[in-house]
């Protein structure tokens, strides 16, 4: 089956230590999207890549990096993670932006920083 | 900005309807849509109306669109306990992204 796949689904970190988190997926779209989810709160859009486009969200803190080497796969790149980074990443995927772009949520990787 | 709101909790016996509201305020708003999120899960989409209806019914669920007041609102008839969740309310516009109400929890009890 066509799906979004994020790992690892749990991640724990030390504070300021560097830590990737994986999104792939099957589905040939052509955005991915990267959101964080805090506990009872919608999910915040941190950025996104059309195609190889990237597009940062206005407030998102210079600690939070993503690359996107090929269609499939997208990286969030934390370098130096705090206490307050503590979510859930919620990877999404749609076919492009416009009139209609459903998007497609994988798993979440729940983030633990120590 | 445009702001999605929804109310964070409800709770309803199994077997009764539920009846999740949302207010959006981008009156350009051309897809709105309901996600359910269980427990440590991600996001999945329910159903969405496009903003030319004012109606949507698909098996137990019924969505309700009144464009004028700028409400939607998802009806689950026969509420199971596996309905119990968060439902998200997002809508788009355009090029727009999809912007998210903040989640209403449901909560059924048997």
């Amino acid at each position: 089956d066509a799906m979004v796949i994020q790992n690892p689904r749990y991640q724990v970190t030390q504070f300021g230590k560097p830590v990737t988190l994986s999104c792939s997926q099957t589905l040939n779209h052509n955005v991915m999207y990267w959101y964080q989810q805090k506990s009872s709160q919608a999910p915040k859009l941190l950025f996104h890549y059309y195609d190889k486009d990237f597009n940062n969200e206005a407030d998102t803190p210079d600690n939070f990096q993503s690359r996107r080497p090929n269609t499939s796969f997208c990286f969030l790149d934390i370098r130096s993670p705090g206490l307050g980074d503590a979510a859930m990443y919620l990877c999404a995927t749609s076919r492009g932006r416009g009139l209609y772009n459903e998007q497609f949520f994988g798993p979440g990787t729940r983030l633990t920083v120590l | 900005g445009e702001d999605v709101e929804q109310s964070l909790f409800l709770s309803v016996r199994e077997g009764d309807s539920s009846v999740i509201n949302c207010t959006y305020t981008d009156s350009s708003s051309t897809y709105l849509y309901w996600y359910k999120q269980e427990p440590g899960a991600g996001l999945q989409l329910l159903t969405y109306i496009f903003s030319n209806m004012d109606m949507k019914q698909d098996q137990r669920l019924t969505v309700l669109l009144n464009k004028k007041d700028k409400h939607l609102s998802l009806r689950i008839a026969d509420t199971q306990t596996g309905d119990s969740a968060i439902y998200f309310c997002a809508e788009t516009s355009n090029n727009n992204d999809m912007r998210f109400g903040a989640g209403t929890r449901l909560t059924v009890k048997p």
